[in-house]
């Protein structure tokens, strides 16, 4: 059973900082890993999706690396700022050939990036 | 165009009486997923819709909750004789297949008193 981690739960910054984001997940065979962002009260807003042949995917001053073979991916966010602030999820979709897409969430880490 | 919606915002109810929850995915988007948050816990799986296949239940915590699709239009979730576990935050998404990216609506919260 894929289980998706991410560490740590809770990161506080001060404005202008790069910052890395973990997850991890325990079984390889994923067809793809989606990075979200929730804000309180809101739904998630997909941030970026790596496909499990890709490497690297990057938007704006996001940047999501995957590393099947050790089970982890990273959001690598450049010169955060206040607006950054909020819950970041990663998720995957399994590559079984039952597989539906659906996601398998990590618990999220909750970001604070202070002025 | 407009993203997926869902409906109402907040429901509360109390514990015994039927809940319904209402999920408008985007136009020709033939996957629709739901899931639930509780409190304190990752985002659950509950149920998936592939055009007119059947759906995959696998993820339905009880034979309380059950969902309807008409083909690739709003889905409605059920969740029957309510219980206050089943308080949540219920989301609902939809992209253009399986496996593909998904895009969230801003969700149900739901509190069974």
């Amino acid at each position: 059973k894929q289980e998706v981690t991410q560490i740590p739960a809770a990161l506080s910054v001060p404005e202008g900082e790069n910052l890395v984001l973990n997850c991890s997940f325990t079984d390889s065979a994923i067809y793809n890993l989606q990075w979200f962002r929730q804000d309180p009260g809101k739904g998630l807003t997909s941030l970026l999706l790596i496909q499990s042949s890709q490497r690297e995917q990057t938007s704006g001053r996001l940047n999501a690396s995957l590393d099947k073979s050790s089970g982890r991916s990273t959001l690598y966010i450049a010169a955060s700022q206040p607006g950054d602030s909020a819950t970041y999820l990663c998720a995957a979709t399994m590559n079984y050939g039952g597989s539906q897409g659906n996601l398998i969430f990590g618990k999220g880490t909750k970001l604070s990036v202070k002025p | 165009g407009a993203g997926v919606s869902q409906s109402p915002s907040n429901k509360v109810t109390e514990k015994g009486k039927d809940v319904e929850l209402r999920c408008d995915p985007i136009s020709g988007h033939t996957a629709l997923y739901w899931y639930r948050q509780r409190l304190g816990q990752g985002l659950e799986f509950l149920i998936y819709f592939q055009g007119n296949s059947a759906p995959d239940k696998s993820g339905l915590p009880s034979d309380r909750f059950s969902a309807e699709r008409t083909g690739e239009s709003v889905s409605t979730l059920t969740i029957q004789r309510t219980q206050q576990e089943d308080s949540a935050v219920y989301l609902c998404a939809s992209s253009f297949d399986r496996r593909v990216e998904q895009f969230f609506g801003p969700g149900t919260r739901l509190t069974v008193l």
